[in-house]
């Protein structure tokens, strides 16, 4: 079975601080890395897509991508209490267009 | 991104009755699948939606529990049968575009009673 690790947290940050959350996965084979970020009562909402090994980055965000350790995570810059939500980390095994999700981490920025 | 309309939004239930969730999608889709998530609990896949074809549902869903028509490329169905408490979850429709990124509905809230 595909799996998609994530630590459920709570991750605390003080506001303005690098908040890191981090995702391993079992398929060697995966290509399609995702972060999707849920509020409280609210769906998935896509923030950030990763294909190749590296970072990419996208305002605060940065995504950071190594396969040979079959690891992502995300960073999230000058950290708000507006980004106080669960972050989902979502893999798509192999040439699968599904993605396997994560348990997701909980993150709280206070002020 | 596709816009994604799913309705009802929340329902309260009671036991041993069906509810149907629609989801309709502002383009044609391929892929369309229907989640669940749990309190608490991170995504779990039921079925992808096949439009013209008996969906593809995933262990431990089966078709009688959870019957799933896709009569073209922008709409599905869900229905949660004969439910039962153990059914009380979010209930999510999502798709999937060619670079298989997945957006989402806005989800129901399916309380059973």
């Amino acid at each position: 079975q595909k799996e998609v690790e994530q630590n459920s947290g709570p991750l605390s940050v003080p506001e303005g601080a690098i908040a890191s959350l981090n995702c391993t996965y079992s398929d060697r084979v995966s290509q399609s890395f995702f972060w999707y970020r849920q509020y409280s009562g609210k769906s998935p909402e896509l923030i950030m897509s990763i294909y190749s090994n590296g970072d990419k980055e996208d305002g605060r965000f940065t995504a950071q991508l190594n396969k040979a350790s079959q690891y992502v995570s995300l960073l999230i810059r000058d950290s708000q209490p507006s980004d106080s939500a669960t972050y989902l980390c979502a893999v798509n095994p192999g040439g699968s267009y599904i993605p396997t999700f994560g348990r997701g981490t909980s993150l709280i920025v206070h002020p | 991104s596709a816009v994604i309309s799913q309705k009802p939004s929340r329902d309260i239930c009671q036991r041993g009755t069906s509810l149907t969730i629609q989801c309709q999608v502002d383009s044609q889709v391929t892929m369309m699948f229907w989640y669940r998530q749990q309190p608490g609990q991170s995504l779990t896949l039921i079925a992808t939606a096949n439009q013209g074809s008996e969906a593809t549902y995933e262990s431990g869903f089966v078709i009688d529990k959870f019957p799933i028509s896709r009569p073209n490329l922008t709409f599905s169905t869900l229905t949660v049968s004969n439910m039962s408490p153990e059914d009380s979850s979010i209930y999510l429709c999502s798709v999937g575009d060619g670079n298989r990124q997945a957006f989402f509905g806005q989800g129901t809230r399916l309380t059973v009673v």
